[in-house]
């Protein structure tokens, strides 16, 4: 059984573009959760999508998107990059279902804002 | 502001040793705390507590939920190099990550 999948691994990009990370859940998984992990702040959630609804939101500024198709799928979008978004990103897919918990992370991209 | 603190934040032992990892957290309508542990990137998981007083098991590793006192305890006995990582523990209710205590366990 695949498990989360997420592209690409590492990512280098300059201050004002924009970048898109993708995330490949378990299949059977409609849960998505994206997570931004630095040093200083640790793991932060960011939100959760669920068949292709956002269902909650962690405490990010609007520059932060995401996404989520119909075969599960999600895509994560940050616009106008700042160096202070330099980060590790994870996914993690779960069921979705009530009671459910989030036990499956993907390997992260690592992204680099200079 | 709402907190999940854990303690110690950093922890080096010995082979063979056993060793307690705290995590404190404030919350109303409490769901549930997880436990993970990260070695390098992915963190994987080990623990749901949802139940006050009842403790989860696997193999050398353990867990305990004081849902009165806002507390819950991982339990490592026997420590092997292996166990080296950062643990982490999350309220399930926002997904609120603690800093996590980062375990170096030495030959």
């Amino acid at each position: 059984k695949a498990g989360v999948t997420q592209t690409p691994r590492y990512l280098i990009k300059t201050r004002g573009q924009q970048v898109t990370l993708s995330c490949s859940p378990i299949s059977g998984h409609r849960s998505v959760s994206w997570y931004q992990q630095t040093p200083g702040q640790g793991l932060q959630f960011l939100f959760e999508y669920f068949s292709e609804t956002q269902r909650n939101k962690g405490n990010f500024p609007g520059r932060f998107s995401g996404r989520q198709f119909s075969n599960s799928r999600s895509e994560m979008n940050v616009s106008t990059l700042e160096l202070g978004d330099s980060a590790l990103y994870l996914c993690a897919s779960s069921t979705g279902t009530a009671g459910s918990f989030l036990a499956f992370f993907g390997q992260g991209t690592r992204l680099t804002v200079v | 502001e709402d907190k999940v603190v854990q303690s110690p934040l950093s922890l080096v032992v010995h082979e063979g040793d056993t060793v307690t990892l705290n995590c404190s957290y404030e919350v109303t309508n409490f769901r549930s705390l997880l436990w993970y542990k990260q070695e390098k990137k992915a963190p994987t998981f080990l623990f749901m507590l949802t139940s006050s007083g009842i403790e989860k098991k696997s193999g050398r590793l353990s867990s305990i939920l004081d849902k009165k006192e806002l507390f819950s305890i991982l339990n490592i006995t026997a420590t092997q190099t292996g166990d080296s990582a950062v643990y982490l523990c999350v309220r399930h209710n926002d997904m609120r990550f603690g800093a996590g205590t980062r375990l170096t366990v030495k030959p």
